[in-house]
């Protein structure tokens, strides 16, 4: 069974453009998160679907950063315009149900994302 | 809120050495207690887990204790490896209807030959 696959898995972009990370969960997996680890800190939860619906997205940012699962299969997080504090790693992750008390949960290897 | 506090690192230790990363936590309710870990070039993956108070989680020669007294999780190796060489993340979820995993800052595991 193929785990969650991310990519690109390194993105240099300059600051002002914009980037589009890309995750493929699970093959049946409903359930997909993205989490966020900015440099030196806590990786940190962005927004939760469940199919192409965003059930959570309390975690993200601001309006720079748009995700989308159209169809319920992958996702896209695009961040435009990107801003230098953005360069961190991005981790998608899914589940087959909602995640309960924070188990079944398997993460790709991440997007490292630098804005520079 | 939720936090988690972990050792900073890097942590530097040679092989058969033994490991002792410190985690502790703050939370709402009676967590669940998570240690996830990343080799280089790989996602996250879970490494053990504790779901009550004095439970053991165990994995690959890795332990951590769930000690609600001191609310800390911390993870020991009797003798590590090279390849245990990797960044070891502290995590918990609050329970109830909550999915979400609050993380720690990571540490940096390298282990030398």
């Amino acid at each position: 069974e193929a785990g969650v696959t991310q990519f690109p898995s390194h993105s240099v972009i300059e600051k002002g453009q914009t980037v589009t990370l890309r995750c493929d969960p699970i093959s049946g997996h409903d359930n997909l998160y993205w989490y966020r680890r900015v440099m030196g800190k806590e990786i940190k939860f962005l927004l939760h679907f469940v199919k192409e619906s965003k059930q959570d997205e309390s975690g993200m940012p601001n309006n720079r950063f748009l995700a989308e699962r159209t169809g319920g299969t992958y996702s896209t997080l695009k961040v435009q315009p990107a801003e230098l504090e953005d360069s961190g790693v991005y981790f998608c992750a899914s589940s087959q149900g909602v995640s309960q008390r924070g188990h079944g949960y398997t993460f790709g290897s991440g997007t490292r994302l630098t804005v520079v | 809120g939720d936090s988690v506090t972990q050792m900073e690192g890097p942590v530097t230790l040679s092989e058969e050495a033994f490991l002792t990363i410190n985690c502790t936590y703050t939370a709402t309710g009676y967590p669940s207690l998570f240690w996830y870990v990343q080799y280089p070039g790989e996602g996250l993956q879970l490494l053990l887990k504790a779901t009550k108070a004095d439970d053991k989680g165990s994995n690959k020669g890795f332990e951590a204790t769930y000690r609600k007294e001191t609310t800390s999780f911390h993870l020991e190796k009797g003798s590590v490896q090279v390849s245990d060489s990797a960044v070891y993340f502290c995590a918990l979820n609050s329970g109830g209807s909550n999915y979400k995993l609050t993380f720690g800052k990571g540490t940096l595991l390298t282990v030398n030959p």
